[in-house]
């Protein structure tokens, strides 16, 4: 069955650490995207791919994450330097196409910032 | 920030009773979807919704697209141990393709 892949699963990092997360989307799926869930909440966007582009940004505090999908296919997250704050789930997701809204998830990067 | 309010933030059922849920925006959605997430998992997408007033159904579960466009409900039916979780909305924007806007999640505790 045709599933999202995200390495690690788990994350240890101390804080001012540089960390990334890895996501490979399931085949075909031209949409990506980066979502952060706090714990007790539901997901929120950081950014969405169509292909290589970034299609949205915007809540993607640019300071200290990047985000990469150079070649289309699958893409890394990176935090630098890593913050308290910043642990939390990170769930990649993919979807067919910008217009199709069914998205399907990855098992997420669970980080915490020591 | 969050714009969708689910309800109710948590319930404890017993087995074979039927669940509600619902979630409420001001803003009118052209998608609503419905997602079931267990424990260190992500996200599993269990119904999709694309016109108002859209009944959909899936098993047990089952799902309406508000007809104001603004509200969703999800209904569980016969509830049994493995439908342990918390349930999430999620809403798409008219203008927003592709980027969805997710409640604070139903969780859903059922006891033998």
């Amino acid at each position: 069955e045709a599933e999202v892949a995200q390495s690690p699963r788990y994350k240890i990092t101390e804080k001012s650490q540089a960390v990334a997360f890895w996501c490979d989307p399931i085949s075909g799926h031209a949409t990506l995207y980066w979502y952060r869930q706090i714990l007790g909440q539901g997901p929120e966007l950081l950014v969405q791919f169509q292909d290589e582009s970034v299609v949205d940004d915007s809540q993607l505090p640019k300071d200290r994450f990047s985000a990469e999908r150079l070649k289309g296919v699958d893409s890394t997250l990176k935090i630098q330097p890593a913050e308290l704050g910043d642990s939390a789930m990170y769930l990649c997701a993919s979807s067919l196409a910008i217009e199709v809204a069914e998205a399907f998830f990855g098992q997420g990067t669970r980080l915490t910032v020591v | 920030g969050q714009q969708l309010n689910q309800s109710p933030q948590s319930m404890f059922i017993q087995e074979g009773e039927d669940v509600s849920m619902n979630c409420t925006s001001s803003s009118i959605f052209n998608t609503w979807l419905w997602y079931k997430q267990e424990p260190g998992e992500g996200p599993v997408l269990l119904i999709a919704l694309y016109k108002a007033g859209e009944l959909t159904s899936n098993g047990r579960l089952t799902a309406q697209f508000g007809i104001t466009r603004k509200d969703s409900f999800l209904n569980i039916s016969a509830s049994i141990p493995s439908d342990v979780g918390i349930y999430f909305c999620a809403g798409q924007l008219g203008d927003s393709w592709g980027k969805l806007q997710f409640g604070a999640g139903t969780q859903v505790v059922v006891t033998p």
